[in-house]
C-alpha cells in the first residue's frame, strides 16, 4: 500500500528557505504515470496547491507562488521535495505531499490527490 | 476569497440526507472535472469523489458527486457523525493555470 511521509524544520526564520521532503513507500515514484504533489494549509484556513512534479523532472507550479518555488525528484530515493525561499509569516501552514493524478481529456483537465501524507507543521519565525 | 465558492457550513440530524456546493465559472468547473475531499480536523484530506462522480475504492455509496454547468454538489446519504468534517472541492482552472479548492465547508451532525 502506497504511503507517503513529509519531513523536514518545524520552525523556519522570516527571509529564509522552507524545505520538505517527501518519502513515497509500498511503490516506486517513477512507477506509475502520475504527478506528485505539495499542498499548504495555513491553520484554520483552506488548502493551497504549491505544485506538482513527475518522476522525469516537468514541474508545474501555482503562479502566485511559482518565483519563490522548487519542487525537485529523487527516484533513486524514492522521494520529491519541496523548498520554498523568502519566507514570511504567511507562509505558516501544514504541509501536505500527495499523489496527484492528473489526465488531460477532451472533456476537460482531471486533477485529484488520492493519497496524501500526515501533513508536517511549518512555523515561520523569528 | 476562494475562486470556487462553498457555503461555510451545513447540518442536518443523522440518517438524513445533506448537499454541499461548489459555485465556479467556465474556466473551472465548467470545463473541467470536479473531485470532493474530507477533511477530519487534525487529520489529512481524504479523497472521495474525482471526476465529478466518480467514488475510490473504499468509500461507500452514501457519497455522491454532481456537476451541472459551472456548479458542482457533494451528496451525503444517511447522515452518521463520524461523517462531521470539513469538506473541500477542488478543481483546475484553464484559465489561471491553477489547481483550485474551494474554501471549504464545515458539516455538523446534529
Amino acid at each position: 500500500q502506497l504511503q507517503l511521509q513529509e519531513s523536514g524544520p518545524g520552525l523556519v526564520k522570516p527571509s529564509e528557505t522552507l524545505s520538505l521532503t517527501c518519502t513515497v513507500s509500498g511503490g516506486s515514484i517513477s512507477s506509475t504515470s502520475n504527478y506528485w504533489g505539495w499542498i499548504r494549509q495555513p491553520p484554520g484556513k483552506g488548502m493551497e496547491w504549491i505544485g506538482s512534479i513527475y518522476y522525469s523532472g516537468n514541474t508545474y507550479y501555482n503562479p502566485s507562488l511559482k518565483s519563490r518555488v522548487t519542487i525537485s525528484v529523487d527516484t533513486s530515493k524514492n522521494q520529491f521535495s519541496l523548498k520554498l525561499n523568502s519566507v514570511t509569516a504567511a507562509d505558516t501552514a501544514v504541509y501536505y505531499c500527495a499523489r496527484h493524478v492528473e489526465v488531460e481529456t477532451y472533456g476537460g483537465n482531471s486533477e485529484a490527490f488520492d493519497i496524501w501524507g500526515q501533513g508536517t507543521m511549518v512555523t515561520v519565525s523569528s | 476569497q476562494s475562486v470556487l465558492t462553498q457555503p461555510p457550513s451545513v447540518s442536518a440530524a443523522p440518517g438524513q440526507k445533506v448537499t454541499i456546493s461548489c459555485s465556479g465559472s467556465s474556466s473551472n468547473i465548467g470545463n473541467n472535472y470536479v473531485s470532493w475531499y474530507q477533511q477530519v480536523p487534525g487529520t489529512a484530506p481524504k479523497l472521495l469523489i474525482y471526476d465529478n462522480n466518480k467514488r475510490p475504492s473504499g468509500i461507500p455509496d452514501r457519497f455522491s458527486g454532481s456537476k451541472s454547468g459551472t456548479s458542482a454538489t457533494l451528496g451525503i446519504t444517511g447522515l452518521q457523525t463520524g461523517d462531521e468534517a470539513d469538506y473541500y472541492c477542488g478543481t483546475w482552472d484553464s484559465s489561471l493555470s491553477v489547481v483550485l479548492f474551494g474554501g471549504g465547508t464545515k458539516l455538523t451532525v446534529l
